[in-house]
C-alpha cells in the first residue's frame, strides 16, 4: 500500500533563505508523486509532479523536487524563500491505477521577514 | 486551463437539514471527480470517487447514505450532506482528474466550508 510521510508539521525560514520540505513515500510499485500548495481557505494548487520521467522535477513559483528512489524521498526545495510562499504544502502519492491520491499530513511553511 | 469551481464557497445550515455542494470542471470534461474532507489544520481525507454515469465509490468509514454523490454529467458532480449534524462541519474540497497527460493530475476546487448549527 502506498503512503507518504512529511517530516515537520511546521518549517520556518527567513525571507531569501533556502526552503526544504521533506517527503518520504512508501510504494510497492513505481510511484507517481505530487506536491500541492494550499493557501488559507482555498483549494489545492499543483506545484509539480513526478511521473517516472526526469528525477529532478521543476514546478511553478521556483520550486523543484528530486525523486530519489534509494532514499524513497521526494523533497521539495526552493533556493530563495519569498513572503508569498507562506502556505501549507502537501505531498501526495497516487494509488495504483485508481488515480486516487493519498496525502501526507502537510507542512506549514512560515517565512520570516 | 483545467479550472474547477465549487458552489457555494461557504454555507451555514441548521442541524437536520440537507445541503448540496456542486463541483464543476469549467474547461474540460472529467469522467472522474473526487471528494475530500479537511478538518482544521489537518490533511485531506478522501471521501469518495465520483464516476460519471455510475455509482460513486466510497472510502472505508464514509457513510454513503449520508454523503450522497451524483455525477450526472462530464462536468458536474454534486455532494449532498443529508440530515447534517454539527460534526459534519468541515471544509469539503473536490477535484477533477484531467483525462489527458496520462490522467495523473487532479485539479482542485476552491473548497466549500460547511457549518452546521
Amino acid at each position: 500500500a502506498q503512503s507518504v510521510t512529511q517530516l515537520g508539521s511546521h518549517v520556518s525560514v527567513s525571507e531569501g533563505a533556502l526552503v526544504l520540505l521533506r517527503c518520504n513515500y512508501s510504494s510497492s510499485v513505481p510511484p507517481y508523486l505530487f506536491w500541492y500548495v494550499q493557501y488559507p481557505n482555498q483549494g489545492l494548487q499543483l506545484l509539480l509532479k513526478y511521473t517516472s520521467a526526469a528525477t529532478l522535477v521543476k514546478g511553478i513559483n521556483g520550486f523543484e523536487a528530486e525523486f530519489k528512489k534509494s532514499e524513497t524521498s521526494f523533497h521539495l526545495t526552493k533556493p530563495s524563500a519569498h513572503m508569498s510562499d507562506a502556505a501549507e504544502y502537501f505531498c501526495a502519492v497516487r494509488v495504483d491505477s485508481s488515480y486516487k491520491l493519498i496525502f501526507g499530513s502537510g507542512t506549514r511553511l512560515l517565512v520570516r521577514p | 486551463g483545467a479550472v474547477v469551481s465549487q458552489h457555494p464557497s461557504w454555507v451555514i445550515c441548521k442541524s437536520g437539514t440537507s445541503v448540496k455542494i456542486e463541483c464543476r470542471s469549467l474547461d474540460f470534461q472529467a469522467t472522474t471527480m473526487f471528494w475530500y474532507r479537511q478538518f482544521p489544520k489537518q490533511s485531506l481525507m478522501l471521501m469518495a470517487t465520483s464516476n460519471e454515469g455510475s455509482k460513486a465509490t466510497y472510502e472505508q468509514g464514509v457513510e454513503k447514505d449520508k454523503f450522497l454523490i451524483n455525477h450526472a454529467s462530464l462536468t458536474l458532480s454534486t455532494l449532498t450532506v443529508t440530515s447534517a449534524h454539527p460534526e459534519d462541519s468541515s471544509f469539503y474540497i473536490c477535484s477533477a482528474r484531467l483525462p489527458t497527460s496520462g490522467g495523473h493530475e487532479q485539479y482542485f476546487g476552491p473548497g466549500t466550508r460547511l457549518t452546521v448549527t
